[in-house]
């Protein structure tokens, strides 16, 4: 199994839902991470996970929460969003080796997010 | 600071022509380098990337890229484009001390029949 899945594809949410994003991966992969994309845009890096513990959160809101409950999954809990958090967001995932800077990251299809 | 620059925001090129897409890096430290692909409502496929080694860089579909030091360039490359070619294209580099990888702005790459 090389693919990495997210579900659902398409969510809808009003500002005082909660909801979560899921990302499933069983390649074995310890790194997985979670970027945000505009459209024409390149992604922008939220989180990452490395051996199930947050090594990187590029100074995301609270509003957005990520959880790692084991080595294949990543989740990402939303409350309270606003409409600019609308995007596309993308999960992904890469091997942690020695010298793993290099090793390239798989992505997920992604979740298209509108925010009402 | 790393950073990554594709300087065109578009390429055209009709069918069976060579393709290039442009991109140039700024990072201390050796770089490696990434070469992704994004067609609509999809997420990232990796293409290629430099690590060391031989400067021509063989990947998926037929691309190639070509790492150039004293330039700082990495331009993707592929002799004859299919109109299936037609996507989203994103250089990214990463140092080789950090582990955060850095997107260039996207290259919209348009093959004609």
């Amino acid at each position: 199994d090389t693919e990495v899945t997210q579900t659902p594809k398409h969510l809808v949410m009003g500002m005082t839902n909660k909801k979560s994003l899921k990302c499933e991966q069983h390649m074995g992969h310890r790194a997985m991470y979670w970027y945000k994309q505009k459209a024409k845009k390149p992604p922008e890096l939220m989180f990452v996970y490395s051996y199930e513990k947050l090594s990187i959160n590029e100074s995301v809101p609270s509003r957005f929460s990520p959880e790692c409950p084991n080595s294949s999954l990543l989740n990402l809990h939303l409350h309270a969003l606003q409409p600019e958090d609308s995007a596309l967001y993308l999960c992904a995932s890469s091997p942690l080796t020695s010298g793993s800077s290099y090793n390239e990251q798989f992505f997920g299809p992604g979740t298209r997010l509108t925010v009402l | 600071a790393q950073s990554v620059a594709q300087p065109e925001d578009q390429v055209n090129v009709a069918e069976g022509n060579p393709l290039t897409v442009k991109c140039t890096y700024s990072v201390s430290g050796n770089p490696y380098l990434f070469w992704y692909v994004q067609y609509p409502n999809r997420g990232l496929q990796f293409l290629l990337k430099y690590i060391t080694g031989d400067n021509l860089v063989k990947g998926s579909y037929g691309f190639e890229a070509e790492f150039n030091k004293s330039q700082t360039s990495f331009h993707l490359k592929k002799p004859s484009a299919l109109v299936s070619d037609s996507a989203l294209y994103f250089c990214a580099v990463i140092r080789s001390s950090a582990s955060k990888i850095i997107f260039g702005s996207g290259t919209r790459l348009s093959i004609r029949p």
